[in-house]
């Protein structure tokens, strides 16, 4: 039961280019969304998040766009660079009276980003 | 400011050991998860704290497995006996639980290899 989904296992850009990533949800629950980017050996970091009653959140160059009605956000990194280069794990999480701390991770999106 | 400290980054053991993963959260932190990556079932949450005290523990595989969380600034994962399935990197994560939303920040995980 797979509640956080990124269908694009990877994606390739050139660099200055923008690169858009996407994820899918099915628990109409959930109503807070982050993006984590994770190098090699490393922990996932932080990125940007959004709250459910947003429908976009703009930090840089990194900006996440959530469709409730779809149930789908994305991640836009525009001008794209070759430090850009990493896996980014979209993840979800229900905040109601429970308040609980618990996120749902898809499967993540590596992406390229070509000099 | 010092992030989530993991300890060991690498251990490797025979079959049958137990197994002690170690995790200092960012000071201040009052929330602390265990996660575990393995290629198959991506990242996945195996408990977390609240406070000190365990919320919710249904990731947490089988009976081998046990957290705990002696005091605000440390936390141990052991695995006893370990098997050669439990082989992953497992990553600890801390936040400030409250109100609002808050991200979750990593640590950089301890990889697991059991022969």
């Amino acid at each position: 039961d797979q509640q956080v989904k990124q269908n694009s296992p990877s994606l390739s850009v050139q660099e200055g280019r923008i690169s858009i990533l996407n994820c899918d949800y099915t628990n109409s629950m959930f109503d807070y969304f982050l993006w984590y980017k994770k190098y090699p050996a490393e922990g996932p970091t932080f990125l940007i998040s959004i709250s459910s009653i947003k429908d976009k959140n703009e930090d840089g160059r990194f900006t996440v766009f959530l469709n409730k009605s779809a149930k789908h956000l994305s991640l836009h990194i525009v001008p794209s660079q070759p430090g850009d280069s990493a896996v980014y794990f979209c993840a979800a999480k229900r905040f109601g009276s429970s308040n609980t701390g618990k996120l749902i991770f898809g499967q993540g999106t590596t992406l390229q980003v070509k000099p | 400011d010092a992030g989530v400290i993991q300890s060991p980054r690498h251990e490797v053991t025979e079959m049958g050991q137990e197994v002690t993963l170690r995790c200092k959260p960012i000071s201040g932190h009052n929330s602390l998860f265990w996660y575990r990556q393995t290629m198959m079932r991506g990242l996945e949450l195996l408990i977390y704290f609240n406070n000190n005290v365990p919320i919710d523990d249904s990731g947490m595989p089988e009976d081998r497995f046990s957290a705990k969380m002696p005091n605000a600034s440390f936390s141990t994962l052991k695995i006893q006996p370990s098997e050669p399935r439990d082989s992953a990197v497992y990553f600890c994560a801390s936040s400030l639980w409250g109100t609002s939303n808050q991200p979750q920040h990593f640590g950089d995980g301890t990889r697991l290899s059991i022969l």
